[in-house]
């Protein structure tokens, strides 16, 4: 099924650990996004994509990395993990063009906990 | 920068009855998108509704409806007839350009049977 895939979809890392969450999607979007969701906050912006070899900072970069090499692949690395980045992530995906004529599609999120 | 409010942390419904969530935003821009986001226990993200802000009328999904007030800066989600499965957390969210998608902070909604 055409969706937008994610992995693994549950993580342990000790404390200083680095780790890569996996984000895929088939329906040829340009735009590809890291979100984290965290008790009372909502889902925050970590960094986004607009196209293969274009990536940008979102609300909240520290701590980790992106790169986009393909337009299908939208990996999130976290360098250094530390207790602050335990939570929930979400990859989503959708169309470029012209702002809010295209939904994000979202993957079904990685639980991540940092001891 | 934007924000996006939404006050009600929990709220709770009987089944068949009728609530109403509320939203409020921040910002300058003139033209942008709001949009209604629900979670179940699955913890995946399903859209309900959207409405755009040039658009004077209030966006409908069925069930779901939205009452939009833009000098007042407010997106209200409306439920009518609440199902057990409407049960879930509800997002608020702002889209300024370049699909920056801003959430607030979720209202989970209980529907009581």
């Amino acid at each position: 099924n055409a969706g937008v895939t994610q992995t693994p979809k549950f993580q342990v890392l000790k404390t200083g650990q680095s780790m890569t969450l996996q984000c895929a999607q088939d329906m040829n979007h340009e735009y590809m996004s890291w979100y984290r969701q965290d008790p009372g906050m909502g889902l925050r912006l970590i960094h986004y994509s607009v196209g293969a070899g274009i990536t940008d900072q979102g609300e909240v970069p520290n701590g980790y990395n992106v790169s986009r090499s393909t337009t299908e692949d939208f990996p999130l690395r976290l360098l250094s993990a530390a207790p602050s980045q335990t939570s929930v992530y979400f990859c989503a995906s959708s169309y470029a063009g012209r702002a809010g004529a295209n939904v994000l599609t979202f993957g079904a999120g990685s639980r991540l906990t940092v001891l | 920068a934007q924000t996006v409010t939404q006050s009600q942390p929990e709220m709770s419904v009987q089944e068949a009855e009728t609530v109403t969530l509320s939203c409020t935003y921040d910002t300058s821009e003139s033209n942008y998108y709001l949009f209604w986001y629900k979670q179940p226990p699955s913890r995946q993200m399903i859209l309900v509704i959207r409405q755009e802000a040039y658009k004077q009328q209030n966006a409908t999904e069925n069930r779901f409806s939205v009452n939009f007030q833009k000098a007042a800066k407010s997106f209200s989600l409306k439920i009518s007839d609440s199902q057990l499965g409407d049960t879930a957390m509800y997002f608020c969210a702002f889209l300024t350009s370049g699909s920056r998608l801003t959430f607030g902070e979720g209202t989970q909604l209980t529907v009581n049977p």
